[in-house]
C-alpha cells in the first residue's frame, strides 16, 4: 500500500490568485474526495470524484473545481482566492471494499 | 441536513483514567458511522466503521459503540500516546461524509 500523497504540503498565495493542489490516491482506490478543514473544526466536504466524474458536491462555490485522472490521481483548483480559503485541504481516497477514507496529510493553504 | 455533534470539545485525563467520547447524529438513513484519529498537522486516520445499532468494534484501548442516535468511543486506561483529536463522521449513502468538530483528548502521564 502506498497511501495518499498530497502536494505541496504548504502554500502561501495572495488574494485573487489561483491555486492547484494535487493528490495521488492509494493503490486500488477509485474514489477521491476533497475536504476543507479550518482550524479547530471538522473537515467540510468539497466534492467527490468516481471514475473521473464528479458525483457529489458540498456547499462550495463554482470557483472550487476538480479533476480526476485515469490513474485515479486528482487535482483541486481554486480560483479568485479569498482570505477565508485559508485552511488545511485534505484529499481522501476510498473503495467499495473499504468504506472508511484513507486521508493524505493535507496541504496547508494560507491566503494573504 | 445531516448533523454531527461531538462532546466534550476537549478532555484532559490522567494516564490510566478511562472515559468516553460522545458523537450525536441526525442523518437521513445511515450507511455508516466512522471514527477517525487526527494528530496535529496530519490528516485523519481511520479507526472504525459501525453500520447498525448495537454494533461494537475494538482496537487496543479503544472501543466504539453505536445506537440509533449516538456513538461512543470508550478509552480504557489511556496512555499519553492516545492524545489526539478524535473525529466522528456519518455517511447517509453514496457520497460525502459529514464530520463533527472533534474531541481533543490530552492524556497526562
Amino acid at each position: 500500500e502506498t497511501g495518499v500523497t498530497q502536494s505541496p504540503t504548504h502554500l502561501i498565495k495572495t488574494r485573487g490568485q489561483q491555486v492547484t493542489l494535487r493528490c495521488s490516491s492509494q493503490s486500488g482506490h477509485n474514489t477521491v474526495s476533497w475536504y476543507q478543514q479550518a482550524l479547530g473544526q471538522g473537515p467540510q466536504f468539497i466534492f467527490q470524484y468516481y471514475r473521473e466524474e464528479e458525483n457529489g458536491r458540498g456547499n462550495f462555490p463554482p470557483r472550487f473545481s476538480g479533476l480526476q485522472f485515469p490513474n485515479y490521481s486528482s487535482e483541486l483548483n481554486v480560483n479568485a482566492l479569498e482570505l477565508d480559503d485559508s485552511a488545511l485541504y485534505l484529499c481522501a481516497s476510498s473503495s467499495i471494499e473499504q468504506e472508511g477514507y484513507t486521508f493524505g496529510s493535507g496541504t496547508r493553504l494560507t491566503v494573504v | 441536513e445531516d448533523q454531527v455533534t461531538q462532546s466534550p470539545e476537549a478532555l484532559r485525563l490522567q494516564e490510566g483514567e478511562s472515559s468516553s467520547l460522545n458523537c450525536s447524529y441526525t442523518v437521513s438513513g445511515l450507511r455508516g458511522l466512522f471514527w477517525y484519529r487526527q494528530d496535529p498537522g496530519k490528516g485523519p486516520e481511520f479507526l472504525f466503521t459501525l453500520y447498525s445499532a448495537g454494533e461494537e468494534k475494538e482496537k487496543e484501548r479503544l472501543k466504539a459503540t453505536l445506537t440509533k442516535k449516538e456513538s461512543f468511543l470508550h478509552i480504557t486506561a489511556p496512555k499519553p500516546e492516545d492524545s489526539a483529536t478524535y473525529l466522528c463522521a456519518v455517511r447517509p449513502g453514496a457520497g460525502k461524509s459529514t464530520f463533527g468538530d472533534g474531541t481533543t483528548l490530552t492524556v497526562k502521564p
